[in-house]
């Protein structure tokens, strides 16, 4: 079965860095497709970005971007110049086709001002 | 656009009570539609997942049921609540034109047993 590890349990940014927030799947299909959601305190999941495993370019979307590096089944989500608002939990998911999503644990981002 | 309603915000019932919790999706037909159960602090558990009206798959065993009375509605219920079903209960919906879609959740319920 495919597996979404986030090593991170919680991270620290300063405000207006760059942060990256790790994220590592194990699955043998070639065809999947790699998801961020953000969670806030309030609760409510965001999606936030998706990166197809034949997409050759790496996912962006305004601050969010994906580093994508298929051989290593990593696919890190990077905010840059990070904001107060960015706090929240961040998951990553794999979706198989046919199948349902799986999430990560997740990671808390924590943005210093 | 399309939007997903889930209700109530919040609940605190007695063990043994019943439950009901609702979700309607507008803006879009015959969506996939899940239930999920985060307790605090941790990933989301899907409880339940439906590709059509009265289709429902269910994921883990337990005292829940969930029902797709219609195709944008999606209820999920316990005939007798226990301490160990608290936990925060978000319904989400996917299109199904494209398997890749993205799910889109609702706001939650968050559950208190008593």
């Amino acid at each position: 079965a495919q597996k979404i590890t986030q090593t991170q349990p919680g991270m620290f940014v300063q405000e207006k860095e760059a942060v990256t927030l790790d994220c590592t799947y194990d699955t043998s299909d070639q065809s999947y497709g790699l998801f961020w959601y953000k969670q806030p305190s309030s609760g409510e999941m965001i999606f936030l970005i998706y990166q197809g495993s034949y997409d050759e370019q790496n996912a962006t979307e305004g601050r969010y971007s994906l580093n994508f590096q298929k051989a290593r089944k990593s696919a890190n989500l990077v905010i840059s110049a990070s904001q107060l608002g960015d706090s929240a939990m961040y998951f990553c998911a794999i979706l198989l086709y046919g199948q349902n999503f799986v999430f990560g644990p997740g990671t808390r981002l924590s943005v210093l001002p | 656009s399309q939007t997903i309603h889930q209700w109530p915000a919040t609940l605190v019932q007695p063990v043994g009570s019943p439950l009901s919790l609702e979700c309607t999706v507008e803006g879009t037909s015959n969506p996939n539609l899940y239930w999920y159960r985060q307790a605090a602090g941790r990933g989301l558990q899907l409880l339940f997942y439906s590709v059509g009206i009265g289709q429902i798959s269910s994921e883990v065993p337990q005292n829940l049921s969930a029902s797709r009375p219609q195709d944008r509605q999606f209820i999920l219920s316990s005939k007798k609540l226990l301490l160990s079903d608290s936990g925060f209960y978000l319904c989400a919906w996917r299109a199904t034109d494209r398997w890749d879609q993205p799910q889109h959740f609702g706001d939650g319920t968050r559950l208190s047993i008593l």
